[in-house]
């Protein structure tokens, strides 16, 4: 299992430019989600999934869109890049529920200029 | 609102010591699990321990334990034996169960950053 892939790695944007950031699982997780961690902080969730053409917000869902529509994917769009948007971005996945941890997909590196 | 509090942002611990990482939470539901994760400096998170509402005993995985007290909304991480590979940031969580679509978000708090020294 490749667990959860994220592309890209790394990316740079000009403010006002869009963007899809990826995310896929193989293990048929129910669950996915979208975090940013700014440098010396904690993880803010974006927006979250518990499975096909089901999503919600998280605590900071503005200027961002998300949709499940495969079990396994779970893109996040940027709208219009701000430089607030400036930090990495982690997609997790699990069961949905109880004592399932989340794994994670290694980040992407996000800066706007 | 759900919210997860880890109040001490870091710590320095000498190698082989004990070392306890605090977090409390807020939420009004009865049923959540709470976990901890430990993040490198490589940046990749790591799935350390998790403790469930309705666990009667506090989990333990290896050095690692959670001192689970139900009453006073705290799940604080113990570390025993301390080694210089647990140099990292640790991260407390929570997985609630919302409202009206029973649908079950996780959120984390701000992060410790702990430090072993030699």
């Amino acid at each position: 299992n490749a667990g959860v892939t994220q592309t890209p790695k790394f990316q740079v944007l000009k403010t006002g430019q869009s963007m899809t950031l990826q995310c896929a699982q193989d293990m048929n997780h129910e669950y996915m989600s979208w975090y940013r961690q700014d440098p010396g902080m904690g993880l803010r969730l974006i927006h979250y999934s518990v499975g096909a053409g089901i999503t919600d917000q998280g605590e900071v869902p503005n200027g961002y869109n998300v949709s499940r529509s495969t079990t396994e994917d779970f893109p996040l769009r940027l709208l219009s890049a701000a430089p607030s948007q400036t930090s990495v971005y982690f997609c997790a996945s699990s069961l949905y529920r109880g004592r399932n941890e989340q794994y994670f997909g290694p980040g992407t590196r996000l800066t706007v200029t | 609102a759900q919210k997860i509090t880890q109040t001490q942002p870091g710590m320095f611990v000498q190698e082989k010591e004990a070392v306890t990482l605090d977090c409390t939470y807020d939420t009004s539901d009865q049923s959540y699990g709470l976990f901890w994760y430990k993040q490198p400096s490589s940046g990749e998170m790591i799935f350390l321990i998790y403790q469930g509402s309705y666990d009667e005993q506090n989990a333990t995985e290896g050095r690692y334990s959670l001192n689970f007290q139900k009453a006073r909304k705290s799940a604080n991480l113990v570390i025993s034996a301390s080694q210089l590979g647990d140099s990292a940031m640790y991260f407390c969580a929570m997985r609630t169960i919302t409202g009206y679509s029973s649908a079950s978000k996780i959120i984390f708090g701000s992060g410790t950053r702990l430090s072993i020294r030699p």
